[in-house]
């Protein structure tokens, strides 16, 4: 079945901690995308990659950091400078970077704690 | 820049009845909109989109949105509701030169039996 994996699903860390969070897809699309989700605030852009080895900042860049290695992967590091990480990370992909009118398809989420 | 306002963090409807969910949007240039359903824990699944072919667009498990240009509106509504639709509702927006998807901030869907 083709879609988007991220792993794992609840991760739990340790304030200062950099973790890093998975997201794989099989769908041969081009653009990836994270978001970050609060209760009440929506979701939050994060960086977006529209082909390997580039990607750009999105509203909230600020703590995390990014690679765009290969096709499939896009993983998602939360650093220690990230001063409120704990949040629902959704990672996101399109077929083409051009076509406008094509809809995004999301991973599963994933749960970051930091106690 | 692109945004959404989604009108009513939450809303509370009878099973049965009718469902509306408000999206406004703004845009300089020509949108296209989405509307995304969450389960608890889980991803966005996509119930329909507007791509400038027909202004009352059908999507997914009843769910149908009209864009009017005039209210820059594209509020989505479902005749009957079921306990099933009880999830989280979002609203995007795409600009004609924006490769970023801009989201509402939500409308919880608490359906009542």
């Amino acid at each position: 079945d083709g879609g988007i994996t991220q792993s794992p699903k609840y991760l739990f860390r340790k304030e200062g901690q950099n973790v890093t969070l998975s997201c794989e897809q099989n769908l041969n699309h081009d653009a990836m995308y994270w978001y970050r989700q609060d209760p009440g605030q929506g979701l939050r852009l994060i960086y977006y990659s529209q082909i390997v080895n580039d990607f750009q900042k999105g509203d909230i860049a600020e703590g995390y950091s990014v690679s765009r290695e290969k096709k499939e992967s896009f993983p998602l590091t939360v650093t220690s400078a990230q001063k409120n990480p704990t949040a629902f990370y959704l990672c996101a992909s399109r077929p083409r970077r051009d076509t406008l009118n094509t809809e995004a398809f999301f991973g599963q989420g994933t749960r970051l704690t930091v106690v | 820049a692109q945004s959404v306002t989604q009108l009513g963090s939450h809303v509370s409807v009878s099973e049965g009845a009718l469902v509306l969910l408000r999206c406004n949007y703004s845009s300089s240039v020509p949108p296209y909109l989405f509307w995304y359903v969450q389960y608890p824990n889980q991803g966005l699944q996509l119930l329909l989109k507007y791509t400038s072919a027909a202004t009352l667009v059908k999507g997914i498990n009843g769910f149908e949105a009209e864009f009017k240009k005039s209210e820059t509106s594209f509020h989505l509504t479902k005749p009957s509701a079921h306990m099933s639709d009880a999830a989280e509702y979002f609203c995007a927006v795409r600009g004609q030169y924006g490769n970023k998807l801009v989201f509402g901030a939500g409308t919880i869907l608490r359906v009542k039996s």
